[in-house]
């Protein structure tokens, strides 16, 4: 147990439509990452935040949105859904400094139909 | 930036041979650096990691050595397992909050 909880497990929707999900990190950690995994794209990082604050981006689609709230908490929001957003979403945490290692949650399965 | 490169996989292995993935980093300075490793159906685990140039990782029989003069971390077990069938991932450094992007990972398939 890496002690990052991600809700919900899976998830199946339509295409259009919205989905939140969420993830709760390590106790004590103040860095979140969100991934992207499919089978032809690999492991993609999404987007960081650090205490709140929003540190690194990386391949998010416009249609997608993250926050971290005050108690550390994360959400990803994705949007307008297509059937190519159907992957496993990853969330991560670390202490956020220089060197220390990122945990990951079991992932949230999300299929587009 | 910080990045690496992994070598392609998949890498096809029969029980108890010899494995070696390669990466080698490109860094500022000298930072940790991880194997990550994804078995079927969970998410990433962290593997090992070394915290200094020469400094070895190690666990549950898997290796790195962290070398400078070459750049490189490379990933070796003696002796592999059906079990240690999964996909390993050579993490680039995490460094003042630099984006933290994996390599598509290669994938081992160990048969019995």
């Amino acid at each position: 147990d890496s002690g990052v909880t991600q809700t919900p497990k899976h998830l199946i929707t339509a295409t259009g439509q919205r989905v939140t999900l969420r993830c709760s990190p390590r106790s004590g950690d103040l860095s979140v990452y969100w991934y992207q995994q499919s089978l032809d794209q690999g492991l993609q990082f999404l987007i960081q935040y650090y205490n709140g604050e929003e540190r690194a981006k990386g391949n998010i689609l416009e249609r997608f949105s993250a926050q971290q709230f005050p108690d550390l908490h994360s959400e990803l929001n994705l949007s307008s859904l297509e059937l190519g957003d159907s992957a496993l979403y990853f969330c991560a945490s670390s202490s956020g400094t220089a060197g220390n290692t990122i945990y990951f949650g079991e992932g949230s399965w999300l299929t587009v139909v | 930036g910080n990045s690496v490169t992994q070598m392609e996989g998949p890498v096809t292995l029969s029980e108890e041979a010899f494995l070696t993935i390669n990466c080698t980093y490109t860094a500022t300075g000298y930072p940790s650096l991880f194997w990550y490793v994804q078995y079927p159906g969970e998410g990433l685990q962290l593997l090992l990691k070394a915290t200094k140039a020469d400094d070895k990782g190690s666990n549950k029989g898997f290796e790195a050595t962290y070398r400078k003069e070459t750049t490189s971390f490379h990933l070796e077990k003696g002796s592999v397992q059906v079990s240690d069938s999964a996909v390993y991932f050579c993490a680039p450094p995490l460094y003042n909050f630099n984006k933290f992007y994996f390599g598509s990972g290669t994938k081992l398939n160990v048969k019995p």
